[in-house]
Formats: C-alpha cells, structure tokens, sequence
C-alpha cells in the first residue's frame, strides 16, 4: 500500500468555522490530489499540487483552498465550511503525470451541522 | 456532461460465475483507461488499467477489454468472489488533452457501479 494518511479520519464541524483536512504521504511522490465523494456522483477533483507551492483548481474548488509547503504535506482548508461540503474527502498521489494511476488515502469524513 | 459514464449503478452476481462492468466514455481524446475498486470506508485502490494502444489487459481473475471505435470499456471478473463486492470505478485520461493545462489532464471519474456477490 502507497503510504497515504489523512488527517483526522472523521469530523464534526458547525456551519461558518474554518476546517483544515492534511494528507501526508512518505512515497515522495510529486502530485498530490484532493478528491470529495458523494452518492450519485463519484469521485470529483477539488483541487491538486504538481509540486512545492504549486497547485491548481478542480472540478469543484468553490468554497476550497490548499497549500503544499512540503512535498509530503498537502492541506484541504474550508474556509468557512457549509452543509454543502458534508463529503468524504480522499487525498491521492502520484509520480510521473497527472493522468496516470492514482494512489488513494484512506479518506476522511466530513460532517457540517 | 459527463465524459466517463457507468450507466449500470448496482450490479449482482453468483459467486464463481462473470461480472461484467461497464464503462462508456465521450471524449476521443483519452488514451489511457483505469479500474478502482472501492470497499466501505476505505479509499479507492487502483485494479487495473489499459493503454489505448491495447485493446485487452489480464491481470489473474481481471481483465479489461477496451473498444476505441465505439468509445466502451469493460472490466471482467472471473470467477467471481464474494470479496470482489465493492463499488467499482472507471476512469479515464489523455495525454495530449495536459497540453491544454489546467485540471483537463487529470483522471475523470465515473460514477460507480456497486458489485453484490453473492455466495
């Protein structure tokens, strides 16, 4: 298994307060993804790094931010977090391209009252 | 619209019998081809994938059939275990379509097909 570990695995949060969701990966891979999964639509990119600092919007990056300080970290922030972002939120990896095979967390679980 | 579709969103199955799952894909321009398979509360592992040079990949009881002219991939299961129950994800990528930059080079994502294997 690639080493992926997210953090924290599940959470409660209220409508309006900022939340911050870290993958942190130990294959030192060079892009990193942040995916949400909801019934009836699969896996959706938020947003990715294609290295340190660099990173660039998904399918669905409203309401998101990220930050890649080091190539192993990559932080999902909500900034003000709404019911809308109730999901399961799974981080991947992976080394040559963008394109190729994707290397998947164990995901983190999202709850907004 | 969506580019990746998995048109069958459940699909059951006897135990040591064939699954198939479907995939239909829009976009000529992918030329790369993966499965996931998903269990309850773990993230999606990569299964097996195909180039669109190929138009089949075995891998043990898994083998992917790619069909380019009418745009259809399918995954076969043989035979059929109740640990292969799961939710099954096709994905797709292009080569040339990272040249357009943005996200348009990353994997595309259908919706899911959840497999029952039934003892």
């Amino acid at each position: 298994d690639a080493g992926i570990t997210q953090s924290p695995r599940h959470k409660v949060t209220e409508t309006g307060t900022p939340v911050t969701l870290r993958c942190h990966q130990t294959e030192n891979h060079r892009y990193m993804y942040w995916y949400r999964q909801d019934p009836g639509h699969g896996l959706r990119l938020i947003h990715y790094s294609y290295g340190v600092k660099d990173t660039d919007k998904g399918e669905v990056s409203d309401g998101y931010s990220v930050s890649r300080s080091k190539t192993e970290d990559f932080l999902l922030t909500l900034e003000s977090a709404t019911s809308s972002q109730t999901s399961v939120y799974f981080c991947a990896i992976s080394d040559r391209d963008t394109g190729d095979a994707q290397y998947f967390g164990p995901g983190t679980r999202l709850l907004v009252l | 619209d969506q580019q990746v579709k998995q048109n069958s969103p459940s699909l059951s199955v006897q135990e040591g019998r064939i699954s198939i799952l479907n995939c239909d894909y829009t976009n000529s321009m992918f030329d790369y081809f993966l499965w996931y398979k998903k269990y309850p509360a773990e993230g999606p592992t990569f299964l097996i994938s195909i180039s669109s040079i190929k138009d089949k990949n075995e891998d043990g009881r898994f083998t992917v059939f790619l069909n380019k002219s009418a745009k259809h991939l399918s995954l076969h299961i043989v035979p059929s275990q109740p640990g292969d129950s799961a939710v099954y994800f096709c994905a797709a990528s292009g080569r040339e379509l990272r040249n357009y930059g943005g996200s348009q080079g990353n994997l595309i994502f259908g919706k899911g097909t959840k497999l029952s294997v039934k003892p």
